[in-house]
């Protein structure tokens, strides 16, 4: 069966600095997302992606968050100036030919701020 | 903003009991989907909700989408330790809004 894989699965990284998250979408799908989760916590969304633009963005994206589909397969999260508050794990997730069918989720990156 | 609640935050069960989490909206749905959070994991997709009133089972799982298209409900019969996990509804706008998720605990 098609997976959303994602890459790296564990990211460690200084306060302050970059960091990109990448994932690679389902083939055939035309929706990608980007969900965070705090330890414990429920699930956020970020941000969703539709024909090459931002078709719906959170409170939380704010600025230092960006997103972009480089190539055909590819789809990353860039953070500017990571913050400790931005440690979470960090979900990617594609659908199909709508919005409302159901997402299939990668198995997440855990960002760590020291 | 929108917000998707649900109840209760956790719940922990003997093997063999029942269990049933709600899920509330501040706002009117177009659907509603339901994911299973195994420990450590992702979110994986269980099942969408679409017509007011429907109601849907997956074996030991019964889903149901109430008449104001508001709020849902997963019930699980005579709950196995594979059960385990963090159960989320997700309420479709324009976008997916997850609600607050129910943590099951089973003890064997």
């Amino acid at each position: 069966e098609p997976e959303v894989t994602q890459t790296p699965s564990h990211q460690v990284t200084q306060m302050g600095q970059e960091v990109i998250l990448r994932c690679v979408p389902i083939s055939n799908h035309l929706y990608f997302y980007w969900y965070r989760q705090i330890l414990g916590q429920k699930v956020e969304f970020l941000v969703s992606f539709y024909n090459n633009e931002i078709s719906e963005k959170s409170e939380i994206f704010d600025d230092q968050f960006s997103v972009e589909r480089p190539d055909g397969s590819n789809f990353t999260l860039k953070i500017r100036s990571t913050k400790l508050e931005d440690s979470a794990m960090y979900f990617c997730a594609s659908s199909g030919l709508t919005v409302d069918q159901p997402q299939h989720f990668g198995d997440g990156t855990r960002l760590s701020i020291l | 903003g929108q917000q998707v609640m649900q109840i209760p935050q956790y719940q922990h069960v003997q093997e063999g009991e029942d269990f049933t989490t709600y899920c509330n909206s501040s706002t009117t749905l177009s659907n509603i989907q339901w994911y299973k959070q195994r420990p450590g994991g992702h979110p994986v997709f269980l099942i969408q909700l679409v017509k007011s009133g429907e109601v849907k089972k997956q074996k030991r799982l019964t889903f149901q989408f109430g008449e104001a298209k508001k709020n849902s409900s997963l019930h699980i019969t005579a709950t196995q330790t594979t059960d385990v996990g963090t159960y989320f509804c997700a309420g479709v706008t324009d976008k997916l809004i997850f609600g607050t998720g129910t943590r099951l605990q089973v003890f064997p």
